[in-house]
């Protein structure tokens, strides 16, 4: 059964650095890619960027500056980090697995991360 | 970068109504293009992808249809079930959303 886990604190400073993990189970880091998706309260889906199962990775332009994806295979875990966070960073921030050229065919949970002091 | 827009942002309609959801993308991604489904407190869930792929363990009554920029999801019987909101992604170049469509029983 291929499931996704994201994980991490869910409040964040201004200017802190969010960091977040996504657990998979289910299916291969190598034999799939993985992106991580945000969404701010009731408003709709950015594509935030992606791990590609070689190990590259390709982010958003609009927030390539601040953000970095990596992964432990060994442990069937992707990370998120991304710097400088403001309070329009709050949201719920997804992992998916991609089953084939950016169609997502499955969705972790969701972390809900809150930027505020 | 592409740019997805869905009509209407709002769509109210009965139990048992057919219904239609539209996407339009900035240029032509030919077939490039997924629909998800996210209920309230969920995470989106992958209906339709390639325009008219039904993914496994979705209703028939969903249906995709459309290529190159206007595309459409169709609920051919509308149930209680379906209240959610609907989004469409680009993968032809990048990965764009669209701002979704929230459907609502009447």
């Amino acid at each position: 059964q291929v499931q996704l886990k994201e994980s991490g604190p869910g409040l964040v400073q201004p200017s802190q650095t969010l960091s977040l993990t996504c657990t998979v189970s289910g299916f291969s880091l190598t034999s799939y890619n993985v992106h991580w998706v945000r969404q701010p309260p009731g408003k709709g889906l950015e594509w935030m960027g992606r791990m590609r199962y070689n190990g590259d990775t390709s982010y958003n332009s609009a927030l390539k500056s601040r953000l970095s994806i990596s992964r432990d295979t060994s442990k069937n875990q992707v990370f998120l980090k991304m710097n400088s966070l403001q309070t329009d960073d709050t949201g719920t921030y997804y992992c998916t697995r991609d089953r084939s050229r950016g169609v997502m065919d499955a969705w972790g949970q969701g972390a809900s991360v809150t930027v505020s002091s | 970068d592409i740019q997805m827009t869905q009509s209407p942002s709002l769509l109210s309609a009965s139990v048992g109504d057919r219904v239609t959801l539209n996407c339009k993308a900035s240029q032509n991604i030919y077939k490039n293009l997924a629909w998800y489904q996210q209920k309230l407190g969920e995470a989106p869930k992958l209906l339709i992808y390639n325009a008219n792929s039904l993914q496994t363990g979705i209703p028939s009554r969903f249906s995709g249809s459309g290529s190159g920029t206007d595309f459409t999801l169709t609920i051919s019987s509308l149930q209680p079930e379906d209240v959610a909101t609907y989004f469409c992604q680009q993968y032809y170049s990048g990965y764009t959303f669209g701002a979704g469509t929230k459907l609502e029983l009447k």
